[in-house]
């Protein structure tokens, strides 16, 4: 079946620092690719998607590019600020076009940043 | 526009018991979807409704069923609860015409079986 697998967090970051946050997955076929981000206290927020290969999806200063030779889509952010402090999902939804509402997530992984 | 609205927040209950959780969609929306998300398992996908009608279910036991009213609010029913049920119940609603398109989430029911 598919799986997201992200990278363990925490992940601690001073203010204007990078942020790299990876994800892998494995499905079969195309599936989409999705970033999701929980601040505290909410629901979660759809922060950028790509819906084939060598897309990049960009938002907020985030990017992340669908790579299929390596069956990545990495979270990446220049300068990051105290308010992205939150936790950060990677998500698919299946090729195929069939599952609708349905996205298998990743662990989440929680960024902190300081001032 | 509003957003998902989910009641109740917190919800408190005993094994045994049985519990039904509300979710309003966004207006227009006529798709409604339910996750889990607990500190062990994470995110997992209970089923989706689009026009009353289940179109995906996950992998969960019959204790959880759902349902969706021609106003497109839904709700979702545990029966039976066990303490392993103890989760932040969310819902998401969208459009429903494409398997690829962002889904709004609510905040959450907290739901703790004690």
């Amino acid at each position: 079946g598919n799986s997201v697998t992200q990278m363990e967090g925490p992940v601690t970051l001073s203010e204007e620092a990078f942020l790299t946050i990876n994800c892998t997955y494995t499905a079969t076929g195309y599936p989409s690719l999705f970033w999701y981000v929980q601040y505290p206290g909410e629901g979660l927020q759809l922060l950028l998607k790509a819906t084939k290969a060598d897309d990049k999806g960009s938002n907020k200063g985030f990017e992340a590019t669908y790579r299929k030779e390596t069956t990545s889509f990495h979270l990446e952010k220049g300068s990051v600020q105290v308010s992205d402090s939150a936790v950060y999902f990677c998500a698919l939804s299946d090729a195929g076009g069939t599952s609708y509402g349905k996205l298998t997530f990743g662990q989440g992984t929680i960024l902190t940043v300081h001032p | 526009k509003a957003g998902v609205t989910q009641t109740p927040r917190y919800l408190i209950k005993t094994r045994g018991q049985q519990v039904t959780l509300s979710c309003s969609p966004i207006s227009g929306h006529r798709s409604v979807s339910w996750y889990q998300q607990t500190p062990g398992q994470g995110l997992q996908f209970l089923f989706e409704y689009f026009s009353e009608t289940q179109r995906n279910k996950g992998n969960f036991p019959g204790r959880f069923s759902g349902r969706q009213f021609s106003n497109s609010r839904s709700e979702m029913n545990v029966s039976t609860l066990e303490l392993g049920d103890s989760a932040l119940y969310l819902c998401a609603s969208s459009l429903g015409g494409s398997a690829n398109e962002k889904l709004f989430f609510g905040s959450g029911t907290q739901l703790s079986v004690l």
